[in-house]
């Protein structure tokens, strides 16, 4: 398994504003990835993120809104840019498991974020 | 085009009840399934997940599911529910490399005393 701490939990946002939210893993892993749980909705992957290259976006999501930085095998921040109440979503960080447990996603516990 | 269906959105039992939640998926490759359950305030945590052989798998706190190909199917089940079982859950299915998952929109489990 795999330990994952988000920062912030969760925050209240003015619009127009960027938010930063940092994840960290215990230990070294190929990709992280960054989804999306809009209020009362499901999970919506928005990236994954590799060290050493740019993400790879999903449909719908792009880098100018969601900037992602992975500087090392343990960390990578999304920023959430030029927010607007749409943008108020719990977003998790997650790692794929490894060996057997490959295909297996292990989440953080989620950044809440409300833009006003 | 890869989907997951969980076609009840809420579902109350009461306590030492028996639980069906129901999960369809439609995915072009041999699929991974997961079922995660996601208390209030906490992330997802994994219950169980079936990549091959028996079709009946088994998880923690005492939940299994079915792997149904022929009905696209991937039904979790508990045979007694305990009033810390409320929460929301997700059937997920995935191709078992990328890391990418595809979510069904949940289903929220109330649990009456």
């Amino acid at each position: 398994s795999a330990v994952i701490s988000q920062k912030p939990s969760r925050d209240i946002c003015q619009r127009g504003t960027s938010l930063t939210i940092q994840c960290q893993v215990d230990s070294q892993v190929t990709m992280m990835f960054w989804y999306r749980q809009q209020p009362g909705q499901s999970l919506t992957l928005i990236a994954t993120a590799n060290q050493g290259s740019e993400a790879t976006y999903e449909s719908g999501f792009v880098i100018d809104k969601f900037p992602i930085s992975r500087p090392n095998l343990t960390f990578s921040t999304l920023t959430v840019s030029n927010m607007s109440p749409e943008d108020s979503s719990i977003y998790l960080c997650s790692v794929e498991g490894r060996g057997g447990l490959a295909g297996e996603l292990f989440f953080g516990e989620g950044s809440r974020l409300t833009v006003l | 085009a890869q989907s997951v269906t969980q076609p009840d959105i809420h579902i109350t039992v009461s306590e030492g009840a028996s639980l069906e939640l129901r999960c369809n998926y439609s995915y072009g490759a041999t699929p991974y399934l997961f079922w995660y359950v996601q208390s209030p305030g906490q992330g997802l945590q994994l219950l169980l997940k079936y990549f091959s052989g028996d079709t009946l798998v088994q998880g923690i706190k005492g939940f299994e599911a079915e792997f149904k190909r022929s009905q696209s199917s991937f039904n979790l089940r508990k045979p007694s529910v305990h009033w810390s079982d409320a929460a929301e859950y997700f059937c997920a299915v995935g191709s078992g490399n990328t890391g990418k998952l595809i979510f069904g929109q949940g289903t929220t489990l109330q649990v009456k005393p």
